[in-house]
């Protein structure tokens, strides 16, 4: 897996917009940027990946650089209930023996 | 649609006892894993499954079994507890394991070892 780097915090207020930037500048060719966040004491949950190509879902869009090092999770307009830890993977897959390194990831605090 | 379900969502064990922590999916998902979470650690790999019939190992699997009869259930057994085994332990599955599709997790088993 890409060694990923992510801010320790961040804060946001409620209603605008949270953006959350990862660094992955050993990222290889076919490894997947994925996002999932953890909200308190529950499981990580998916939000979203891409590879090249920006992404967006119900949940958020993925803004990833020309050159695939870096990219920035957008939460359009942030809730209260969108406060949690925010984790940027590089991974060719999600699943078999590859390791899931989660690392530290971003605090995300929404303020009202 | 439940999603992954574990259970129990607390237990407590004294050191040598045994049990095993149940994971159920309702997704028809091939792949299925167990993780656990120590502060400080992130989340890493114990055991998983690519089917019905097939387990290997991750990154720490002493002092943890695993079986998967059916599609459907992934249970996770400790033999002999130990206080390192004191943790979080989540169950994830995921359509195949191959290429991007994304994991989805149960909500964990806490667990203490005295």
């Amino acid at each position: 897996d890409a060694k990923t780097t992510q801010p320790p915090s961040m804060d946001c207020a409620e209603g605008r917009a949270a953006n959350l930037p990862c660094n992955h500048s050993t990222i290889s060719g076919n490894e997947y940027v994925y996002w999932y966040r953890q909200i308190h004491s529950q499981g990580p949950q998916y939000i979203i990946h891409g590879l090249k190509n920006n992404e967006t879902n119900e949940m958020a869009s993925l803004i990833i650089t020309e050159d695939r090092k870096s990219s920035t999770l957008i939460l359009p307009h942030a809730t209260l209930r969108d406060t949690a830890v925010y984790y940027c993977i590089g991974s060719i897959t999600q699943g078999g023996s590859e390791k899931l390194v989660f690392g530290k990831g971003t605090k995300l605090t929404v303020n009202p | 649609n439940a999603g992954v379900t574990q259970t129990p969502k607390f237990q407590v064990l004294k050191t040598g006892q045994s049990m095993t922590l149940q994971c159920a999916q309702d997704m028809n998902h091939e792949y299925m894993s167990w993780y656990r979470q120590d502060p400080g650690m992130g989340l890493r790999l114990i055991h998983y499954s690519v089917g019905a019939g097939i387990t290997d190992q991750g990154e720490v699997p002493n002092g943890y079994n695993v079986s998967r009869s059916t599609t459907e259930d992934f249970p996770l057994r400790l033999l002999s507890a130990a206080p390192s085994q004191t943790s979080v332990y989540f169950c994830a599955s995921s359509f195949d394991g191959q290429g991007p599709s994304p994991l989805h997790f149960g909500n964990g088993t806490r667990l203490t070892v005295t």
